[in-house]
């Protein structure tokens, strides 16, 4: 099983572009997240999703959007990127939505907006 | 107020050393505790999970007081390979079956030869 992958792992943007962010999981988890990391701050929740066809906002939702067409992928979209959304991006799955079990993370994605 | 706090280090100790992380953390409600570890540049993975009795895996001892709202991780005979940062995570129950996962911003503990 190769668990949570991302994709891309490294992208440079220049402000105002867009781009996605593909997370897949081989693990048939129902519920996912995506996650950002910034320097001092821990990981704060973007979105997250329950199940196919459902996505719900996080913490710091605005700027992105999301989507769950098939159980196994969940989408992260930023529209017209700021520099504000350079950071790592991790995606997590997990087979409860209770939070008492493990979170599976991807290895991430390094995003630099100039 | 930060509702998982951890004191960011760096800790550098030497091998063999032992060595403790504290957290505390704001919601009462809370159920569930745990410990990441991540390593420089990828991704955090679970390290363990915290037990109001406490609960020990190998070098590895994690302790919970709620009345107190604290959560402890100590790490004995410590050893090269400990370096990383360590996360502190507490769930908070968002209804009766949903909840989220908040983290520290980690603890980062360098060990040298």
């Amino acid at each position: 099983n190769a668990g949570v992958t991302q994709t891309p792992k490294f992208r440079v943007l220049k402000t105002g572009q867009s781009m996605t962010l593909l997370c897949a999981q081989d693990m048939n988890h129902e519920y996912m997240y995506w996650y950002r990391q910034d320097p001092g701050m821990g990981l704060r929740l973007i979105h997250y999703s329950v199940g196919e066809g459902t996505t719900a906002k996080g913490e710091v939702p605005d700027g992105y959007n999301v989507s769950r067409l098939k159980k196994q992928n969940f989408l992260l979209g930023l529209e017209s990127a700021a520099p504000s959304q350079t950071s790592v991006y991790f995606c997590a799955s997990t087979s409860d939505p209770r939070g008492v079990y493990e979170q599976y993370f991807g290895p991430g994605t390094r995003l630099t907006v100039t | 107020r930060k509702e998982v706090e951890q004191d960011p280090g760096p800790f550098n100790v030497p091998e063999g050393a032992t060595v403790a992380f504290n957290c505390t953390y704001s919601n009462s409600a809370s159920q569930s505790f745990f410990w990441y570890r991540q390593d420089c540049r990828k991704e955090p993975k679970l390290l363990m999970s915290v037990y109001s009795s406490g609960n020990e895996d190998g070098r590895f001892t994690a302790q919970l007081n709620r009345a107190s709202q604290y959560i402890s991780l100590l790490i004995r005979d410590s050893k090269l390979s400990d370096s990383a940062t360590y996360l502190c995570v507490v769930n908070i129950p968002l209804s009766s079956n949903t909840g989220k996962l908040i983290f520290g911003q980690g603890t980062t503990l360098q060990v040298k030869p």
